[in-house]
């Protein structure tokens, strides 16, 4: 596979439970993003890792929490979510932080 | 991100005719301007960039200008064609602006 991936592609889950993003990366990438977009709304930065490293954390609730165990994979791990957490949440690599990002296709998440 | 702003929500123009889409930004350390195409329920996609030492850049249709005293960049499509129907995002060094839906009638 190729470019930038993400599973699932679609996730409905309640308010008490707990589920996970997954992103792979096949670009040799050293930085990879997470983002939100809510309709109607611009994309949000979440977080920004730089070779395994958080550098970057906008605010994001603590109910929102990032591990990259290396440069080529990204997790969005998920607990106790609320409704208006439903979004697409894109994911993206660029070689350097600020470069030309690739982004996968989203996963589309819906908070009952 | 309030440091970008694209302050046109949405732009309609016809077949054949200019597109232009505005970005202003407030951090003049920004050195990498970018734009970036996305269509519904996809990822956005690179479509051009610019560094600060140039003032424009083409490619194909597209062609960026950058005025750095002004905090201002602009994104030119012509001739613009119904498959440029799109929301375009500012994004100096991945500070993305709200984006601009662009739609252009056949």
């Amino acid at each position: 596979e190729t470019g930038v991936t993400q599973t699932p592609r679609h996730l409905v889950m309640g308010m008490t439970n707990k589920k996970s993003l997954k992103c792979e990366q096949h670009l040799g990438h050293n930085a990879m993003y997470w983002y939100k977009q809510s309709a109607k709304k611009p994309l949000e930065l979440m977080f920004v890792y730089s070779l395994e490293e958080r550098v970057e954390n906008n605010s994001v609730p603590s109910r929102f929490s990032p591990e990259c165990p290396n440069s080529s994979h990204l997790f969005l791990h998920l607990h106790t979510l609320q409704p208006e957490d439903s979004a697409l949440y894109l994911c993206a690599s660029s070689q350097v932080v600020a470069g030309v990002q690739f982004f996968g296709p989203g996963t589309r998440l819906t908070v009952l | 991100d309030q440091q970008v702003k694209q302050n046109s929500p949405s732009l309609s123009v016809q077949e054949g005719r200019i597109s232009i889409l505005n970005c202003d930004y407030t951090n003049s350390m920004f050195d990498y301007f970018l734009w970036y195409k996305k269509y519904p329920a996809e990822g956005p996609t690179f479509l051009i960039s610019i560094s600060s030492i140039k003032d424009k850049n083409e490619d194909g249709r597209f062609t960026v200008f950058l005025n750095k005293s002004a905090k201002h960049l602009s994104l030119h499509i012509v001739p613009s064609q119904p498959g440029d129907s799109a929301v375009y995002f500012c994004a100096p060094e991945g500070r993305f602006g709200a984006g601009t839906r662009l739609t252009v009638k056949p």
